[in-house]
């Protein structure tokens, strides 16, 4: 029931676009992304409903496949700050309570 | 910004001691989390909270571990005795309805060593 992201790992030149997929097995209502710094709590990126659109956080935007049950993290001309390991947490469809369990984590290492 | 406040920040207990942990979740969110994270299991969902009820601690080891919620301001995750294998970061998170399109805060956390 864990979500599958990849890749584990990606590290990239400041200025460089990356993708972080996560895939779940499950019909799903909800994904959330989190951004988590080393020694740090995770931090809400954003979330995406069934049925909603496209969301963005400054130069960062996720979209959301509800017939593939996948969503997709886009992290556009990248920054030094975005260095983290991203989480993917998802939430079944629909169970009566907002269970969120959360993927593996992505590291992105971004590089001057 | 409103802020979750987890208490004990660090932790070091010896083998079979008990250990509570507690968190204050921001004020007006219905939803408490407690999450484990380790190198090796991520981020694990240990039990959570609706409105103070228990609503799934299946992510719990029972014999050991229990979590409590006496009030709206105060949430317990305790650990009795401890084992070595406790030994991660346990998070607290609160929020509303995911439903209403939001996410949730979390706590900075207790680093948890048991020796």
């Amino acid at each position: 029931q864990q979500p599958v992201q990849s890749p584990q790992a990606v590290i990239l030149r400041e200025g460089e676009d990356a993708v972080i997929n996560c895939s779940s097995s499950k019909a799903l209502y909800s994904v959330h992304w989190y951004r988590q710094k080393h020694g740090e709590a995770p931090v809400f990126l954003m979330i995406l409903l069934k049925g909603g659109e496209q969301m963005r956080h400054e130069k960062i935007s996720a979209s959301f496949n509800e017939k593939k049950q996948q969503s997709s993290l886009y992290l556009t001309a990248s920054q030094l700050s975005y260095s983290g390991t991203y989480f993917c947490g998802t939430e079944m469809m629909k169970t009566s309570y907002d269970k969120v369990i959360f993927g593996p984590g992505t590291s992105l290492s971004v590089i001057p | 910004d409103a802020r979750v406040t987890q208490t004990p920040r660090h932790k070091v207990t010896e083998m079979g001691q008990e250990v509570t942990m507690r968190c204050q979740p921001i004020l007006g969110h219905n939803t408490v989390f407690w999450y484990r994270q380790t190198m090796m299991q991520g981020l694990e969902l240990l039990a959570y909270f609706r409105n103070r009820a228990p609503l799934d601690d299946s992510g719990m080891p029972k014999d050991r571990f229990s979590a409590e919620m006496p009030d709206a301001t105060l949430a317990t995750l305790k650990i009795q005795p401890s084992e070595p294998r406790d030994s991660a970061v346990y998070f607290c998170a609160s929020g509303l309805v995911v439903g209403q399109g939001r996410g949730y805060t979390f706590g900075s956390g207790t680093r948890l060593t048991v020796v």
